[in-house]
């Protein structure tokens, strides 16, 4: 595609429920980001991908949060046994390899109630 | 201390000025360095990136590089309405962890 997709644009789920977000990267990039962005705040960094592989998993707030990349490309993030507090923009980025500008897609807002 | 500290503002400058935005980073070993533009409900966009100490110029945005100083600038010539929004300074650490400061908000008085 022409830039990042992700999907669902919006999800609404009860507390306890399991969701997948999935990052679909600009064909080619290798490079892919997962942020967390709450109301007013700043860009929280969850994970990296460089291929398939994911060297840096510091961000991810707990072990209710997991993502994998597949094929090197799409990408899933999933929240078991979401909480209130996980609400939130959950932004991905890709770039052509690391050192490179990354591009963002447009989010997926996350609420649960 | 943040990785990456941005002036939270609100910072309000008249149309037809000079805004001027300022970011810091922690990691000396960081060597390339980016700014993006948020509006209200949006994702980032991507508007510079540098990665040589000095100026780089596109349009009317100036960004400023001082690898001594571990400091990054971003100057929009020509203030437009338009530029209101949120600037985010990111810079990549350890070449593979793009990180982000705060944000700064802009708000360009007609």
């Amino acid at each position: 595609g022409a830039g990042v997709s992700q999907s669902p644009s919006n999800k609404v789920t009860e507390k306890g429920k399991d969701v997948e977000l999935r990052c679909d990267p600009i064909s080619g990039h290798t490079a892919l980001y997962w942020y967390r962005q709450s109301l007013g705040q700043g860009l929280e960094f969850l994970i990296y991908f460089q291929g398939n592989s994911a060297p840096d998993k510091s961000g991810l707030p707990s072990d209710r949060f997991s993502a994998e990349r597949t094929g090197g490309s799409v990408s899933t993030l999933t929240i078991q046994r979401t909480q209130q507090e996980d609400s939130a923009v959950y932004l991905c980025a890709s770039s052509f390899i690391p050192d490179t500008e990354a591009f963002f897609g447009q989010g997926t807002r996350l609420t649960v109630v | 201390q943040k990785e990456v500290e941005q002036n939270s503002g609100p910072l309000s400058v008249p149309e037809g000025a000079i805004a001027s935005l300022n970011c810091t980073y922690s990691d000396r070993g960081s060597q390339s360095f980016f700014w993006y533009r948020q509006y209200s409900g949006k994702s980032p966009e991507l508007i510079m990136s540098i990665y040589s100490n000095g100026d780089k110029e596109d349009g009317r945005f100036t960004a400023q590089l001082n690898k001594a100083s571990q400091y990054v600038s971003l100057l929009i010539r020509d203030s437009q309405p338009s530029d209101s929004a949120t600037y985010l300074c990111a810079a990549l650490q350890g070449a593979q962890k793009l990180v982000f400061g705060q944000g700064t908000r802009l708000t360009i008085n007609p």
